[in-house]
């Protein structure tokens, strides 16, 4: 079973439109980290975000927020007024402290494209 | 700051061939990761290094070797390639494990990949 799950493969939207990813994670740990990281066309990959299991406070960055759950166990990523400059790959990473290193799994990714 | 560097940027192998994929960082990290990328996935952990003299073994670590002797480098060494190797290598590098540190702030940076492919 998928540890994280990224259920959309791939989102169109039109600019200006807000947009939702999804992420669904599983563990069994009480101490995790999850991750966003963005992957534009360039192929570069993009840190984005950071929380750690104990932190569940949503978090603001201009356009982007997330909003962590683990009541349902989610870490979702909203885009507010997409724009054309957004459309990329998103990934998103759970790292669990497995025999007390922290190796990641990522999900497969949402490709996200925003039509001018 | 060059950021995280990695060379070369692509390269073609035989089976059987070995070579060493570079990466450096200028920002004095103690934390430096490879991941290997396959189409349609996401990036999977090959082996990573929390300081110089320490490496330890990612998910997917048979085929490859790494050694820190420095703070700055992180070379990944391909023993003898094969077609299944081929994938696109990024390096990364953070002021602490992604994932554990007191760094709340923490970033982690990649560097722009190293596309290989192992005929």
């Amino acid at each position: 079973a998928q540890k994280v799950t990224q259920a959309q493969t791939e989102i169109s939207v039109v600019e200006k439109e807000d947009v939702t990813l999804d992420c669904v994670y599983e563990t069994r740990d009480t101490t995790y980290y999850l991750f966003w990281y963005k992957q534009p066309p360039s192929g570069e990959l993009v840190f984005l975000i950071r929380r750690n299991s104990f932190d569940e406070q949503n978090e603001i960055s201009g356009r982007y927020s997330w909003n962590f759950q683990k009541s349902t166990s989610s870490f979702n990523f909203t885009i507010t007024a997409s724009q054309v400059v957004d459309s990329a790959v998103y990934f998103c990473a759970l790292s669990e402290p497995s025999g007390g290193s922290y190796i990641p799994t990522f999900g497969r990714g949402t490709s996200l494209i925003v039509h001018p | 700051n060059a950021g995280v560097t990695q060379t070369p940027k692509f390269q073609v192998l035989k089976t059987g061939q070995s070579m060493t994929l570079q990466c450096a960082q200028d920002m004095n990290h103690e934390y430096m990761s490879w991941y290997r990328q396959d189409p349609g996935m996401g990036l999977r952990l090959i082996h990573y290094s929390v300081g110089a003299g320490i490496t330890d073994q990612g998910e997917v670590p048979n085929g490859y070797n790494v050694s820190r002797s420095t703070t700055e480098d992180f070379p990944l060494r391909l023993l003898s390639a094969a077609p299944s190797q081929t994938s696109v290598y990024f390096c990364a590098s953070s002021y602490s494990l992604a994932g554990v540190g007191s760094g709340g702030t923490d970033t982690q940076y990649f560097g722009p990949g190293t596309r290989l492919t192992v005929l």
